[in-house]
């Protein structure tokens, strides 16, 4: 079946560390890729996505991604966190023949002031 | 970016009876709406996907007679828990798509308490 693992459950950094958050997906075809972020009390909110094109994928408040294909990974990454990044982030991936995504379980990350 | 609502953000019910929530896409025509369940530190597990105008597709697991789907206009989908129980307390999320269909916008959610 189709998977998308996340392997950080729990990450706790201090402000201005870097960050990488890893994702990988079992999936062999073509796909999208997607990162959210929900931060505490709001909705899920897309970071950044990946259709095609550049695997390097620049997104929102300073956070990319890069897509390694041969890796099926697609890891989040900032080089400097601030204290509002504490959220919980989900890697996401839409199979290209497919209309459903599929979310990892999460990455629960807590920045310490 | 595009707007998703959902209505209630939150309801309590007593058990065996029934819940509607909706969700809305305000700002543009949703072809697809997904709906998801979320239990506490897990992910978003998918329910159901509908289609406007068709009847909705549910995954592996999901009772289709306790969940009723409706997407009856291209901006409105409703969720309506039938008969509800307190395992079917939850977070609800709602997500819509409009063409291409490759990014979805969520909802806020609604989190359903039974008693």
């Amino acid at each position: 079946a189709q998977s998308v693992s996340q392997h950080n459950h729990h990450v706790i950094l201090s402000e201005a560390a870097s960050l990488e958050l890893g994702c990988n997906y079992s999936y062999g075809g073509t796909v999208n890729l997607f990162w959210y972020v929900q931060y505490p009390g709001q909705h899920l909110q897309l970071l950044l996505k990946y259709f095609s094109g550049d695997p390097l994928v620049k997104g929102i408040k300073g956070f990319e991604a890069e897509f390694i294909k041969s890796k099926f990974s697609f890891n989040l990454r900032k080089p400097s966190v601030q204290w509002s990044d504490t959220a919980e982030y989900f890697c996401a991936v839409i199979p290209r023949r497919d209309d459903k995504i599929i979310f990892g379980k999460g990455t629960r990350l807590h920045i310490l002031p | 970016g595009a707007v998703v609502s959902q209505h209630p953000s939150w309801v309590i019910c007593k058990s065996g009876t029934s819940v509607k929530i909706e969700c809305r896409s305000l700002d543009f025509q949703a072809t697809t709406m997904f709906w998801y369940r979320q239990f506490p530190k897990q992910s978003l597990m998918l329910m159901a996907t509908s289609n406007e105008g068709s009847k909705a597709t549910y995954e592996q697991g999901v009772e289709k007679d306790k969940f009723l789907i409706n997407h009856a206009s291209l901006t409105l989908s409703t969720l309506t828990v039938t008969s509800a129980h307190p395992e079917d307390s939850s977070f609800y999320i709602c997500s819509a798509s409009g063409t291409p269909s490759y990014e979805q916008y969520f909802g806020p959610g609604t989190r359903l308490t039974v008693t």
